[in-house]
């Protein structure tokens, strides 16, 4: 099944602890991409990948960091968690940038 | 003013009336694309158009690349319709999109 999978879907954390959320597709997608979701502010973009070791700042990179290795995987890493970055997280993605994107379940993150 | 303006914010039909959310963008654009969140919080797209019409069952999308602007109809609601769709862009410059708000479509049997 065609899907894109992260990991952990739910997380309590404290200030100052180093996480990451996996996200891991199986689609041999080039493009994948990390938002968040907050109340009254939407979707915005993190940071998204065209390929393998390429990527780049959306809207909203600061406080988080990405690596692309290889295809099929894309983690979002947050070196020194902090209260402002409790949110939502989708991963997303897609055959290339201009092609429907497929998003995964959702992490929700909290930041204590 | 943000970049993607939705209208309207909140949406409470009749199960069978028809439906149109409205989508205005002020940059150019590549790419718009049609997204619905369920309740439970997953993301589905719907439609991706850089141009005219797309049609999928009883939802039509289109676009006016001139005036800026998309609308997303919803033929014969269905209270399994009810969900925020949002509208989402991808600028001509770079490959990040851009989203608007939501729009909370609730439709009553």
């Amino acid at each position: 099944e065609a899907q894109v999978t992260q990991n952990p879907r739910y997380l309590i954390t404290v200030t100052g602890k180093k996480l990451t959320v996996t996200c891991s597709q199986n689609m041999n997608h080039e493009y994948m991409s990390w938002y968040r979701q907050d109340p009254g502010l939407g979707l915005r973009q993190i940071y998204y990948s065209m390929n393998v070791e390429v990527t780049d700042k959306g809207d909203v990179p600061e406080g988080y960091k990405v690596s692309r290795k290889e295809k099929r995987n894309f983690p979002l890493i947050l070196e020194s968690p902090s209260p402002n970055q409790t949110s939502l997280y989708f991963c997303a993605s897609s055959r290339m940038a201009l092609y429907e994107q497929y998003f995964g379940p959702g992490t929700r993150l909290t930041v204590t | 003013k943000n970049e993607v303006e939705q209208s309207p914010q909140n949406l409470t039909a009749q199960e069978g009336e028809f439906i149109t959310i409205n989508c205005s963008y002020s940059v150019g654009i590549s790419a718009l694309h049609w997204l619905q969140q369920h309740p439970g919080g997953g993301i589905v797209s719907l439609f991706m158009l850089s141009s005219g019409k797309k049609k999928h069952g009883r939802l039509i999308a289109t676009i006016n690349i001139q005036e800026k602007h998309s609308s997303l109809h919803i033929t014969a609601s269905h209270p399994r319709d009810s969900a925020v769709y949002i509208c989402a862009v991808k600028e001509t410059s770079g490959s990040r999109l851009t989203f608007g708000e939501g729009t909370q479509l609730t439709v009553n049997p």
